[in-house]
């Protein structure tokens, strides 16, 4: 099964940009990277999506290696609002289907 | 615009017994997915309905079942209930189904304990 790695946590400042990295080495040609956030007592929520460009949102950016083995999400500003669960995922071919990892706990300090 | 509702919000039952969760989706939405999110876990992925028909599965067993009714929204059975299916419980809504869809819309779950 197709799955990804992320590490468990990481810490940033408030106003500074923050790297998430995650691994999916057995990812298929037809999957996407999808990236979604879940704060405390919420559902998750949609953050970014792509399958091989990079990408740009109001939200974040998604940078994906060339052989697309991994992706880094980009907050370019890290608020205190920021502070949350980011899970990284992959949709399986044209599914509804996705595959969350564990997660990354991002904390964000003043 | 409404989003993705889901009841009841908190629900506790013994071993053995049956429950019904239930979601409705956001206005306009065809789609429903439903995941399971144990305690510090990810969610997983256990069914998927488009337009009233299952469309897609996860590794759970058939005690876990769905429906999905003609205004889309939709109801997630658990027969036989075990300890180990205490968790959140996640519907998410989208429109269209695979490709056509870009993000799903979670609603903030149901928490299920199994005593």
């Amino acid at each position: 099964d197709a799955k990804t790695t992320q590490p468990n946590s990481m810490e940033s400042n408030e106003e500074e940009p923050v790297h998430l990295p995650c691994n999916h080495s057995t990812i298929s040609g037809t999957d996407y990277i999808h990236w979604y956030r879940q704060l405390p007592s919420q559902g998750p929520e949609y953050v970014i999506h792509g399958l091989t460009s990079n990408v740009n949102n109001r939200m974040a950016s998604l940078a994906i290696a060339e052989d697309r083995k991994s992706s880094t999400l980009i907050l370019h500003r890290a608020t205190l609002r920021d502070a949350a669960v980011y899970y990284c995922i992959l949709r399986i071919g044209n599914t509804g289907k996705l595959i969350f990892g564990q997660g990354t706990t991002l904390q964000v300090k003043p | 615009e409404t989003g993705v509702t889901q009841s009841p919000t908190h629900l506790i039952k013994t071993r053995g017994q049956q429950v019904t969760l239930r979601c409705s989706s956001q206005s306009g939405h065809n789609t429903v997915s439903w995941y399971q999110q144990a305690l510090g876990q990810g969610p997983q992925f256990i069914f998927q309905y488009y337009r009233e028909e299952e469309n897609g599965r996860g590794n759970f067993p058939p005690r876990f079942s769905g429906l999905q009714f003609p205004n889309y929204s939709s109801e997630l059975n658990v027969n036989a209930l075990e300890l180990d299916d205490s968790a959140l419980y996640l519907c998410a809504s989208s429109l269209g189904s695979g490709i056509t869809y870009n993000e799903q819309f979670f609603g903030p779950g149901t928490r299920l304990t199994v005593l």
